[in-house]
């Protein structure tokens, strides 16, 4: 157990489901932020929050949809999702600016029929 | 802009052996420096960091790493390879991403398995 946990940690969901991940910490840090993880690929940056505030999103498609509710809670909402959206999804979360690293959560693996 | 190049997607090594991990990086300031391991169906885990200070950096298992800015290097060692550390290990930097925050930017990752 890293301190950061994801649920549930497998998913199978068809094209027009609607569907959420959830993550939660509770080490008290400040950032939480969402990674896309796909084979072959190197690990993608999707969104940051920052005291709850979302800071940063990398042109992630509209069909990914976060939500910060407080420090300690991150979701993912899915709609619509593509076969190539299949793949592990990671939570980490971070004191400040990370320079101290991120905690990752055990992942999401991610199945879209 | 600041990125990380790992050397190698796939590297194996005997039981007992060295292992060396290659990881370059380009940055225009100091920066700070990550390795991160990954067994199979689980998330990252933090190896080792540099920030200030000394530059060889120890980590958990075993592990360590030489910040050398001539080279730009961060290369991952450990001296006897272990069944065990069979896994994909993550070279990682953080970067100003806008708006006062920072990002993790990782690289592509290098496989390691350890033949007995």
């Amino acid at each position: 157990e890293t301190g950061v946990t994801q649920t549930p940690r497998h998913l199978v969901m068809g094209m027009t489901n609607k569907k959420s991940l959830k993550c939660e910490q509770h080490l008290g840090h400040n950032a939480m932020y969402w990674y896309k993880q796909s084979a072959k690929k190197p690990l993608e940056l999707m969104f940051v929050y920052s005291l709850e505030e979302r800071v940063e999103n990398n042109s992630v498609p509209s069909r990914f949809s976060p939500e910060c509710p407080n420090s300690s809670h991150l979701f993912l909402h899915l709609h619509t999702l593509q076969p190539e959206d299949s793949a592990l999804y990671l939570c980490a979360s971070s004191r400040g600016q990370g320079a101290g690293g991120y905690t990752f959560g055990s992942g999401t693996r991610l199945t879209v029929v | 802009a600041q990125s990380v190049t790992q050397l190698g997607s796939h590297v194996s090594v005997s039981e007992g052996a060295l292992v060396l991990l290659r990881c370059n990086y380009s940055s225009s300031v100091p920066p700070y420096l990550f390795w991160y391991v990954q067994y199979p169906n689980q998330g990252l885990q933090l190896l080792l960091k540099y920030t200030t200070g000394a530059t060889l950096v120890k980590g958990i298992n075993g592990f360590e790493a030489e910040f050398k800015k001539s080279e730009t290097s961060f290369h991952l060692t450990k001296p006897s390879a272990h069944m065990s550390d069979a896994a994909e290990y993550f070279c990682a930097v953080i970067r100003p991403s806008g708006a006062g925050s920072y990002q993790l930017t990782f690289g592509k990752g290098t496989k390691l398995s350890v033949i007995p």
